[in-house]
Formats: structure tokens, sequence, C-alpha cells
């Protein structure tokens, strides 16, 4: 079975510092896709990032990076230099390319970034 | 600009009452589906449709029904029979896996509430 954990229910930093964000998941598919939403207080879901199972290469945008690992099954999410804007609920999700399409997400993490 | 618009934003129900929530989409994507969130919680999928006049149930179907007339619409109606219908609702839709922009397109979500 399919299954996302974000073992970080909170995490809070204060403005600046570097903070990573831990998405752990299982499938038994070889070709799947993995992705990172933020959610902030309004409650829409803003895409970050899609990375598919073929492709391994860490990926940089602006202050976001973001580590795939397949030896370890993780999809890790790095903001340096965080800022209050980045303060959100951000969730790992898991969608493979053959059946329903349809994502399995991670519980979320709050993230809380203090001036 | 294309996306997902769900209404109402708000939405009150009282105990014993049926009510529907909209979600239409200008994307010309097949798949459309329908997620719940509670507090503190992750997204669970209630309802999908990969195609016109197709819908399957999801991780938590009951107390729901969708249809699926028209490729731009899927609209959800939460019947009495849903015991706990509080919740934030979310409608979102997709392309084909290969495409290259795949990723899921999420409208803003709908708070319902049993008053």
């Amino acid at each position: 079975a399919q299954k996302v954990t974000q073992a970080q229910t909170e995490i809070s930093v204060v403005e600046k510092e570097d903070v990573t964000l831990d998405c752990v998941y299982e499938t038994r598919d070889t070709t799947y896709y993995l992705f990172w939403y933020k959610q902030p207080p309004s409650g829409e879901l803003v895409f970050l990032i899609r990375r598919n199972s073929f492709d391994e290469q860490n990926e940089i945008s602006g202050r976001y990076s973001w580590n795939f690992q397949k030896s370890t099954s993780s999809f890790n999410f790095t903001i340096t230099a965080s800022q209050v804007v980045d303060s959100a609920v951000y969730f790992c999700a898991l969608s493979e390319e053959r059946g329903t399409g349809k994502l399995i997400f991670g519980q979320g993490t709050t993230l809380q970034v203090k001036p | 600009d294309g996306g997902i618009t769900q209404s109402p934003k708000y939405l009150f129900r009282k105990e014993g009452q049926n009510v529907t929530l909209s979600c239409e989409q200008n994307l010309n994507h097949d798949a459309m589906y329908w997620y719940r969130q509670d507090p503190g919680q992750g997204l669970r999928l209630i309802y999908y449709s990969q195609i016109v006049n197709d819908f399957q149930k999801g991780d938590i179907a009951e107390g729901y029904s969708v249809s699926r007339e028209k490729k731009e619409s899927f609209p959800l109606t939460v019947t009495s029979a849903q015991k706990n219908p509080t919740a934030f609702y979310l409608c979102a839709s997709n392309g084909p896996p290969g495409d290259a922009n795949y990723g899921y397109t999420f409208g803003s979500g709908t708070r319902l509430t049993v008053v």
C-alpha cells in the first residue's frame, strides 16, 4: 500500500534560520510522482514541486530546495533563510502513474517562522 | 486564466439537511477529485472521477454522493447520512500523468459547518 509519513507535526524557527521538512514514502510501484504543497491560512493548496521517480536530481528554486533519495524513500524539503511568509502547513504527497492517479497525502507539517 | 472554482466559500448546514458543494474547472482536465481535510490532519479522498459519467469511491465515501455529467463540473453532495460533515473540502483536477504539466490544481476550498 502507498503511504506518506511526515513525522514532524510542528516546527518553529526564528526568521533567517534554515529548516528542513522530512517526508518518507512507501510504494510498490516503480513509476510514481512526489509532490510538495504549501497551505497558507487561507486554505488553498499551492503547488511547489513535482518530481518523478526516475529523476533523482536535487532541485533548487530560490530559497527552496528538495532532496530526493530513492534509497531511503525520502523527499525532504529545505527552506533556506526562512521568512515569516513561509509560515504555513506543508504537505508531501505521492501519486502513482498507473491506476487512479489519486494523491496520497502525509499528515502535514505546520511551520511557524517567528520574526 | 485556467483554474478551479469552488463555491460557496463558507456553508452552514442544519442537522438532517443535504447540501451540495460546487466545483468547476476550465483546465480541460479529465480527472477530478474531492478531498476532505479535518483540523490538524492531512487530506483524505472522498470521490474521484477520471472521465465524464464515471466516478469511483475514495477512502471515505460514506455519506457523500457525486455526479459527473459534464467534464467541467464535479459537484459533491453531503447527505444527512454523513454524521460528522464539519470540515474543509477541497476539489482538485489533473491532466494525464504523461503530460509535461502533470500536477494537481486545487480549488480554494469550501468550509462546511453543521449548526
